[in-house]
């Protein structure tokens, strides 16, 4: 079955410091990840997936294979970063629904 | 363009009583999904349908719970005798075609009392 793990609940960084979210996942077969990002009284929106190797936001995620993760970074937070952050996969094996880990807080401080 | 919606956005309901909660997708989109997300958890994948069958159900917790989708557009999630265990909040995504991206609705929140 497929999992993903997010093993931080909470982020604090100080504004224009870097930032990475750990994501570690086990899937069999070619999995599909995606960050999804919800800010404060708004919905849950895509904010990067793996396939599309873009960069939104300023935030990147490369997927490593051999290690199982899908990390999430930006060099220089800032304060509008500051949502709740989701890892999730899907993939053909998965039937297409997306597994979401349990979610990271990061709070940019100024 | 429009994105998902979903109504009403909050529901309380007391234990026992049965509820509906509706999911518009975005206009052409043919897969439809429900999730639900308790408190402090990441959403938990309940149902998919592909046009207007349910392509996936594996999900659903129980025979409690129940979705339709007629018309291959608008979806409804159903649950008999709700417990205070099924308070949550229900979502609802929408995707181009099954694979493609998601695009989730604002939610409904149930509380069952």
């Amino acid at each position: 079955a497929q999992r993903v793990t997010q093993p931080e609940k909470l982020l604090s960084v100080f504004k224009g410091a870097p930032v990475e979210l750990k994501c570690n996942y086990s899937y069999s077969g070619s999995p599909e990840l995606f960050w999804y990002v919800q800010y404060s009284r708004q919905r849950l929106q895509l904010l990067l997936r793996h396939i599309s190797r873009e960069s939104i936001k300023g935030f990147t995620a490369d997927l490593n294979k051999g290690e199982t993760s899908f990390h999430l970074k930006k060099p220089f937070a800032q304060e509008e970063d500051s949502a709740m952050y989701y890892c999730a996969l899907s993939g053909w094996a998965a039937g297409n629904k997306l597994t979401f880990g349990g979610g990271t807080r990061v709070l940019v401080k100024p | 363009g429009a994105g998902v919606s979903q109504t009403p956005s909050n529901k309380v309901t007391e234990k026992g009583k049965y509820v509906e909660l509706r999911c518009d997708p975005i206009s052409g989109h043919t897969a439809l999904y429900w999730y639900r997300q308790s408190l402090g958890q990441g959403p938990e994948f309940l149902i998919y349908f592909q046009g207007t069958g349910a392509a996936d159900d594996s999900g659903l917790p129980n025979d409690r719970f129940f979705a339709v989708r007629p018309e291959g557009s608008v979806s409804t999630l159903k649950i008999q005798r709700t417990e205070r265990g099924d308070s949550a909040v229900y979502l609802c995504a929408s995707s181009l075609e099954a694979g493609d991206a998601q695009y989730f609705g604002p939610g409904t929140r149930l509380t069952v009392l």
